[in-house]
């Protein structure tokens, strides 16, 4: 177990739709990031934030959107959703912006 | 662009044999190499990781080797064992664990 908490483990949904995948890094860990694995395009990154604040970008769509609390919790928005969106989401999580990424388990959506 | 190529696609080797995965990168700012473990339905797993200033890293059964003139590296895992069994992503990033770029990946089976 990574420490790295993500909810839901599953999500099945229309198209159309907006969902919200929420993540809780490891106790003491700043940085959250956010990445897509799916057959076609593999692991990309997303986003990143560290102590709240976005740090970096990747692929992420502008359907796509994420924040991170002040209880360092983070969620990833995803908003009128396309077949091509089924994939598993995780989320990692580092001490700080530079170091080691421990990953969650995972959230499979899957758009209908 | 696909900044960090891997492979074999697949590997299948005899238990205690030693599996070889090779990954070659193009952006010669990475700075930070680790690997990956990811087991069916589970988020993929910190196993080791290596920078530029070493040509090898060692823990436990696990070996990476790194060829910074080739910008290559490889993981070996030796005395194999069925519970290796997973797919084994290579990655890279720029200063730590900071938007990692991952390698398609590589589905090791280890037989008795």
């Amino acid at each position: 177990d990574s420490g790295v908490t993500q909810t839901p483990k599953h999500l099945i949904t229309a198209t159309g739709q907006r969902v919200t995948l929420r993540c809780s890094p490891r106790s003491g860990d700043l940085s959250v990031y956010w990445y897509q694995q799916s057959l076609d395009q593999g692991l990309q990154f997303l986003i990143q934030y560290y102590n709240g604040e976005e740090r970096a970008k990747g692929n992420i769509l502008e359907r796509f959107s994420a924040q991170q609390f002040p209880d360092l919790h983070s969620e990833l928005n995803l908003s009128s959703l396309e077949l091509g969106d089924s994939a598993l989401y995780f989320c990692a999580s580092s001490v700080g912006r530079h170091t080691e990424a421990f990953f969650g388990q995972g959230t499979r959506l899957t758009v209908v | 662009q696909q900044q960090v190529k891997q492979s074999p696609q697949s590997l299948i080797v005899q238990k205690g044999g030693i599996p070889i995965i090779n990954c070659a990168y193009e952006n010669t700012a990475f700075d930070y190499f680790p690997w990956y473990q990811q087991f069916p339905g589970k988020g993929p797993a910190l196993l080791i990781a290596i920078r530029p200033d070493v040509s090898e890293k060692k823990e436990g059964r696990f070996t990476i080797s790194f060829n910074k003139s080739a910008k290559q590296f490889s993981l070996h895992i030796m005395d194999s064992q069925p519970g290796d069994s997973a797919t084994y992503f290579c990655a890279a990033s720029m200063r730590g664990g900071n938007k990692l770029t991952f390698g398609t990946g590589t589905q090791l089976k280890v037989e008795l």
